[in-house]
């Protein structure tokens, strides 16, 4: 069963419109959330993360906001831009000794020009 | 060249083959990871290891075997694989094996006939 769920496998939007990415989990035992980016034929890039401490995160134009009580993590992307088009994986961190990423499975934006 | 290398970048063998995935960090980061990405899941944790110990085995079948030489390189040697094995091979490096940011590599595209 997994712990960690992204649960659109796609998303398009028109370019400089908001982009809003979902994460949800199982776990509460995770203590830090990240996302990552994807490009074709290339690694991911981490993007930005939050301590669980946070409900909120601020970079440019991308956003993450953590709701512990819901175990929902989101990514906002506004304006969006063509080249955001990528996946996009939420990586969670196990808390205690046995730190450890979970990934979901992952969402192809789509950003139309 | 920076950041976390890997090599060969596409790879196909037939089952009966014995190859090696290597792959190469110049972060100076002490932890090293093996995940395995297939079509449509999660990324998969398959090795970790720690200031070159091996510290994390996700039960990967003995077909998959890691190795560690110091803590720049990692390798993977992949011997008798399944048809089910092809998919993206991703190395990564971080700080230490607590730290959540994990620094990927682009990947071995791996297909198994």
């Amino acid at each position: 069963d997994q712990q960690v769920k992204q649960n659109s496998p796609s998303l398009s939007v028109q370019e400089g419109r908001i982009s809003i990415l979902n994460c949800d989990y199982t776990n509460s035992m995770f203590d830090y959330f990240l996302w990552y980016k994807k490009y074709p034929a290339e690694g991911p890039t981490f993007l930005i993360s939050i301590s669980s401490i946070k409900d909120k995160n601020e970079d440019g134009r991308f956003t993450v906001f953590l709701n512990k009580s819901a175990k929902h993590l989101s990514l906002h992307i506004v304006p969006s831009q063509p080249g955001d088009s990528a996946v996009y994986f939420c990586a969670l961190l196990s808390s205690g000794s046995a730190r450890q990423l979970t990934f979901g499975s992952g969402t192809q934006l789509t950003v139309l020009p | 060249e920076t950041g976390v290398t890997q090599t060969p970048r596409h790879l196909v063998m037939g089952m009966t083959n014995k190859k090696s995935l290597k792959c190469e960090q110049h972060l100076g980061h002490n932890a090293m990871y093996w995940y395995k990405q297939s079509a449509k899941k999660p990324l998969e944790l398959m090795f970790v290891y720690s200031l070159e110990e091996r510290v994390e085995n996700n039960s990967v079948p003995s077909r998959f075997s890691p190795e560690c030489p110091n803590s720049s390189h990692l390798f993977l040697h992949l011997h008798t694989l399944q048809p089910e094995d092809s998919a993206l091979y991703l190395c990564a490096s971080s700080q230490d094996s607590t730290s959540g940011l994990a620094i990927f590599g682009p990947g071995t595209r791996l297909l198994v006939l």
